[in-house]
């Protein structure tokens, strides 16, 4: 069964620190990545994907992610974070030759201190 | 044009009792799609329904759920004889083609 695992459950950073919040998944077929974001009283919206191409992806907001097919893995980066990115990042997969469904991870919450 | 709407957003029943949540998804959006995130944990895939092709209800944790959608219109989730462990937060997502998911505010549903 696809699965995905957020390694950090919750981040606390300074402004202007980096960032990088770890995101690997378990399936043996081709996937679409995506990385959604929950700011607090908003509703989930989608920061990033990865369908095909170049592995570098970027996304709103200075963010960008980069999927490694060798190592399962689709980490979410910012050079430098601010107060504003404060909200809950989720992870998530999809079967390339299913519905669509999305199986996420257990989401990453990012706390930025100003 | 619109987001996905639901309703309502809050819910808070009793154990036992039946509940129907609703969503409305983004007008041409065919694919529509239930998830269920509890508390500290991620969104579970519930049901999915693609036009008028059969739903696919893998995701439904019991059969006291249940899901209908009428064409490419609203939704319903329903929860018959609730259980505490049913508490959680409800989303719906619509997509169009092989585009985007776009969620819903969600219904939190509390059962005492």
């Amino acid at each position: 069964a696809q699965s995905v695992s957020q390694h950090n459950h919750h981040v606390i950073l300074s402004e202007a620190a980096s960032l990088e919040l770890g995101c690997n998944y378990s399936y043996g077929g081709t996937v679409n990545l995506f990385w959604y974001v929950q700011y607090p009283g908003q509703h989930l919206q989608l920061l990033l994907k990865y369908f095909s191409g170049d592995p570098l992806v970027k996304g709103i907001k200075g963010f960008e992610a980069e999927f490694i097919k060798s190592k399962f893995s689709f980490n979410l980066r910012k050079p430098s974070v601010q107060w504003s990115d404060t909200a809950e990042y989720f992870c998530a997969v999809s079967s390339s030759s299913n519905t669509g469904k999305l199986i996420f991870g257990q989401g990453t919450t990012l706390q930025v201190k100003p | 044009g619109a987001g996905v709407s639901q309703s309502p957003s809050n819910k808070v029943t009793e154990k036992g009792k039946d509940v129907e949540l609703r969503c409305d998804p983004i007008s041409g959006h065919t694919a529509l799609y239930w998830y269920r995130q509890r508390l500290g944990q991620g969104l579970e895939f519930l049901i999915y329904f693609q036009g008028n092709s059969a739903p696919d209800k893998s995701g439904l944790p019991s059969d006291r759920f249940s899901a209908e959608r009428t064409g490419e219109s609203v939704s319903t989730l329903t929860i018959q004889r609730t259980q505490q462990e049913d508490s959680a937060v409800y989303l719906c997502a619509s997509r169009k083609g092989g585009d985007t998911q776009y969620f819903g505010p969600g219904t939190r549903l509390t059962v005492l």
